[in-house]
């Protein structure tokens, strides 16, 4: 069974400069997630979508961020502008349906802002 | 809302040895699941163990064992006879309908 695939897996911009980052879940995964993971810190949940329905984005700063995600697959987040302080690992996951069921993690993108 | 601390940022043991990490929890749900995902260098998160809170009895996945405390809201992992390659960071998560985790403890497995 094939993981959740992100790209790029490295990114450094400038700030002000904008940038997207793509996932691909596995298939089948109605809920998909996208995390901040800031150096030496937990990750920090910034949307969940469930197909193609936000469930929830209370956390994302929606004056630079924004998500995606047509047809209830793939997803894209992107920033603009981006920010010094953005810079972090920036994961997706997904999982299927089912209250306990695992949330399987994409290796990430690091995002550095210069 | 949800939150889940980790008290301890590092911890280190010599191979071999058992280790404990802790985490606390809070949530308001009285039907949440718990998890302990590792996260080794390569940044990729995998799943350790996992505890439905309706179950009383402890979740067990070889080496790896938790003591959940529902009362108390806690939900350490322990780790058996620890190798190398459990060297890595350790968060522990909670989820009714976000999946929310806690800050992270760095174990590292000394030879």
């Amino acid at each position: 069974e094939a993981g959740v695939a992100q790209s790029p897996r490295y990114k450094i911009i400038e700030k002000r400069q904008s940038v997207a980052f793509w996932c691909n879940p596995i298939s089948g995964h109605a809920t998909l997630y996208w995390y901040q993971q800031i150096l030496g810190q937990g990750p920090k949940l910034l949307i969940q979508f469930q197909n193609n329905g936000v469930v929830d984005d209370s956390q994302l700063p929606k004056d630079r961020f924004s998500a995606e995600r047509l047809k209830g697959v793939d997803s894209t987040l992107k920033i603009q502008p981006a920010k010094l302080e953005d810079s972090a690992v920036y994961l997706c996951a997904s999982r299927s349906t089912g209250a306990g069921t695992e949330a399987f993690f994409g290796q990430g993108t690091r995002l550095t802002v210069v | 809302a949800q939150t889940v601390t980790q008290s301890q940022p590092e911890m280190s043991v010599q191979e071999a040895e058992t280790v404990t990490l802790s985490c606390t929890y809070d949530t308001s749900e009285n039907n949440y699941y718990l998890f302990w995902y590792k996260q080794p260098p390569s940044r990729q998160m995998i799943l350790v163990i996992r505890q439905e809170a309706y179950k009383q009895q402890n979740a067990t996945e070889n080496r790896f064992s938790v003591n959940f405390q529902k009362a108390a809201k806690s939900f350490s992992l322990k780790i058996s006879d620890s190798q190398l390659g459990d060297t890595a960071m350790y968060f522990c998560a909670s989820k009714n309908e976000k999946l929310t985790f806690g800050t992270g403890t760095r174990l590292t497995i000394i030879p």
